[in-house]
């Protein structure tokens, strides 16, 4: 079966440099959601889309900006990239419109290292 | 706030020894779902179990199995027979509804778990 594919896997950028992570998610699933995950740390809510629409926000920087596309696919837009911002960053997909029991299926992630 | 607590913070076990991994939650939503999800060493998550609120019957997957006690507002998970191919990182976490009641996920500090061959 189709799981959530990530992209890139793996991703090296300079302090202050931009990078776009992309999710597409399992197909027919119209929610995804973007998660971050520090060293050794649990998975921190970053933002969520459904149908398009931003649907719910955590504690996601202002230098970082997502949207879900036509195609249901996501990008989650990070700028003036920091020390800090390095992390595995993960997607997830889900069936949504209402708290229906839907489960969370994850991508692999994509580790985000930031010289 | 939502908030889930995994007191364990390492676990090691010798192969084919029981294991309970536990998790705490904290929630004033009268509808929500707890979740456990297991972090191998590649890094990615996979999904294990999905618990609604409102269903406190035990469940059992193979050598997984899940108790959700409500009253002490706990939903730790067992491995039997534990093998190698456990050894991973379990993080236990809690939905809350969204804006829109889409929910998202809040996730315990992870366990992790290993077995000694």
């Amino acid at each position: 079966a189709a799981g959530v594919i990530q992209s890139p896997r793996h991703l090296i950028k300079e302090k202050r440099e931009t990078a776009t992570l992309k999710c597409y998610p399992i197909p027919r699933h119209d929610t995804v959601y973007w998660y971050q995950q520090g060293p050794g740390q649990d998975p921190q809510f970053l933002i969520s889309f459904y149908e398009k629409m931003q649907s719910d926000k955590g504690s996601i920087p202002d230098r970082f900006s997502a949207q879900q596309f036509s195609d249901y696919h996501s990008e989650l837009n990070m700028s003036s990239l920091e020390l800090g911002d390095s992390a595995l960053y993960f997607c997830a997909s889900s069936l949504g419109g209402s708290l229906a029991k839907n489960i969370q299926y994850f991508g692999a992630g994509t580790r985000l290292s930031v010289l | 706030a939502q908030k889930v607590t995994q007191a364990q913070t390492e676990i090691s076990v010798v192969e084919k020894e029981d294991v309970t991994l536990d998790c705490v939650y904290e929630t004033r939503d009268t509808t929500y779902y707890l979740f456990w999800y297991k972090q191998p060493p590649s890094g990615e998550l996979v999904f294990l179990i999905r618990r609604n609120s409102f269903d406190e019957q035990n469940e059992i997957s193979g050598r997984y199995s899940w108790n959700f006690q409500k009253s002490t507002s706990s939903f730790n998970f067992t491995i039997t027979a534990s093998q190698v191919v456990d050894s991973a990182v379990y993080f236990c976490a809690l939905s809350e509804a969204g804006s829109d009641g889409n929910e998202k996920l809040t996730f315990g500090t992870g366990t992790r778990l290993t077995i000694i061959p």
